[in-house]
């Protein structure tokens, strides 16, 4: 049972660049999370997506952004990437409806500098 | 808003010794639900409990133990007789139960707590 994947691991950008980084769910979750890790911090929530719809943000500016496929997997984009953007994104699936347990399975990250 | 605090920064212990990694939270909302999650060096954060506001029994799973207590808004996490592996990142985290999203709603964590045990 594959877990939660992610892509890339690793990326560097320059200033001003944007990126799209990608999760696949585990098997059977239908809800994803995007969290961003700076440096020797805790993980911080950007969004979650249900039915291809944001359901719930975070304090993040416009340039995050994000979408479902009905596949479930998400995809997250930030434009404009600012130096401060350097950060491991991590993705999360659950599973919400009756079988809601409130656990997030998480991915490895995809690990952005900023140059 | 919610918060959660883990005041302890880096502990560093001898294998064998035991060790309690401190969680301090706050929230007005009476239902919200508290976790611990291991972060290794890969990455990813492996999930280790969670508990709700209603429940505040003590939980032992093998070396593992929880202490809950709402008079002092805190969740400790005990490892007894530790080992190397257990050298990691630990975060405290918070989320509160939503009519919309359940239990499934986003989490707030602490800044982690690096764990090194030594051989």
């Amino acid at each position: 049972d594959a877990g939660v994947t992610q892509s890339p691991t690793h990326l560097i950008k320059t200033r001003g660049q944007q990126v799209t980084l990608r999760c696949s769910p585990k098997s059977g979750h239908d809800t994803v999370s995007w969290y961003q890790q700076a440096l020797g911090q805790g993980p911080q929530f950007i969004f979650q997506y249900y039915e291809e719809e944001e359901r719930q943000r975070g304090n993040f500016p416009d340039r995050f952004s994000g979408h479902q496929f009905p596949n479930y997997s998400s995809e997250l984009n930030v434009n404009a990437l600012l130096l401060g953007d350097s950060a491991l994104y991590l993705c999360a699936s659950s599973l919400s409806g009756p079988g809601n347990t409130g656990e997030l399975f998480f991915g490895e990250g995809s690990r952005l500098t900023v140059l | 808003a919610q918060k959660v605090t883990q005041a302890q920064t880096e502990i560093s212990v001898v294998e064998k010794e035991d060790v309690t990694l401190d969680c301090v939270y706050e929230t007005r909302d009476t239902t919200y639900y508290l976790f611990w999650y291991k972060q290794p060096p890969s990455g990813e954060l492996v999930f280790l409990i969670r508990r709700n506001s209603f429940d505040e029994q003590n939980e032992i799973s093998g070396r593992y133990s929880w202490n809950f207590q709402k008079s002092t808004s805190s969740f400790n996490f005990t490892i007894t007789a530790s080992q190397v592996v257990d050298s990691a990142v630990y975060f405290c985290a918070l989320s509160l139960f939503s009519p919309y999203t359940g239990a499934n709603s986003k989490l707030t964590f602490g800044k982690g707590i690096t764990l090194s045990v030594r051989p």
